[in-house]
């Protein structure tokens, strides 16, 4: 079965500094993609960035990038110039083909929080 | 911007009781999900649709959880008797295509259950 472990429940920044999010997941899968979601309290969950496990460059989106590394199966998220807007849970999340659907598999969070 | 509609937003309800949740997912989305999320933990899987069609329901609770997409539009997801452990976030997503990793799952606000 597939599974995705995020180490830290909780994580804390100061605000325009960096910091990044942990995951490791566990597959024997080759084709499948990787996503970390964004869960502000009492908000819908946002996508914050994607990575397909086929592409070798790491995915960026503005202050958002990811260091994937596949052959050790793992997927971090780098936050830079961290705002208080980021405060969130964080989901590291796993997608891929099974059957006639697609299985979305989900890590148990981490909370973030941003100081000012 | 379009968006995944939810409702109720809030259910207080007494165990044995059945309640119901209701999704309307964005216009011209396939695929439809139920997620339950226990405080905590990250989203998992209840059911999958397409149009029409469950795909996955293999980790729904037959027992006591249904689920229906009667025109392929939007859901709604009844559980009865509750029960004290269904206390709960349930999300609904959509996304676009059909059984495939391009799409993007977008999710609704979620209904907070508490079974008292």
């Amino acid at each position: 079965a597939q599974t995705v472990t995020q180490s830290q429940p909780e994580m804390s920044v100061q605000e325009a500094e960096t910091v990044t999010l942990s995951c490791t997941y566990d597959t024997s899968e080759s084709d499948y993609y990787l996503f970390w979601y964004k869960q502000p309290p009492s908000r819908q969950m946002i996508l914050v960035i994607r990575q397909e496990a086929y592409k070798q460059q790491n995915a960026t989106e503005n202050r958002f990038s990811v260091n994937f590394q596949k052959a050790a199966k793992s997927f971090s998220l780098k936050i830079s110039d961290s705002q208080l807007g980021d405060a969130a849970m964080y989901f590291c999340a796993y997608r891929r083909l099974q059957g006639g659907s697609e299985k979305l598999v989900f890590g148990k969070g981490t909370k973030l929080t941003v100081n000012p | 911007e379009a968006e995944v509609a939810q409702s109720p937003r809030y259910k207080i309800t007494e165990k044995s009781q059945a309640v119901a949740f209701w999704c309307d997912p964005i216009s011209g989305h396939a695929t439809l999900y139920w997620y339950r999320q226990i405080l905590g933990q990250g989203p998992e899987l209840l059911v999958q649709f397409q149009d029409e069609s469950v795909v996955d329901d293999s980790q729904l609770p037959k027992d006591r959880f249904s689920a229906e997409r009667l025109k392929g539009v939007d859901s709604t997801l009844k559980i009865q008797p509750a029960e004290l452990g269904d206390s709960a976030m349930y999300l609904c997503a959509s996304s676009l295509g059909r059984s495939s990793l391009r799409y993007e799952q977008y999710f609704g606000p979620g209904t907070r259950l508490t079974v008292t």
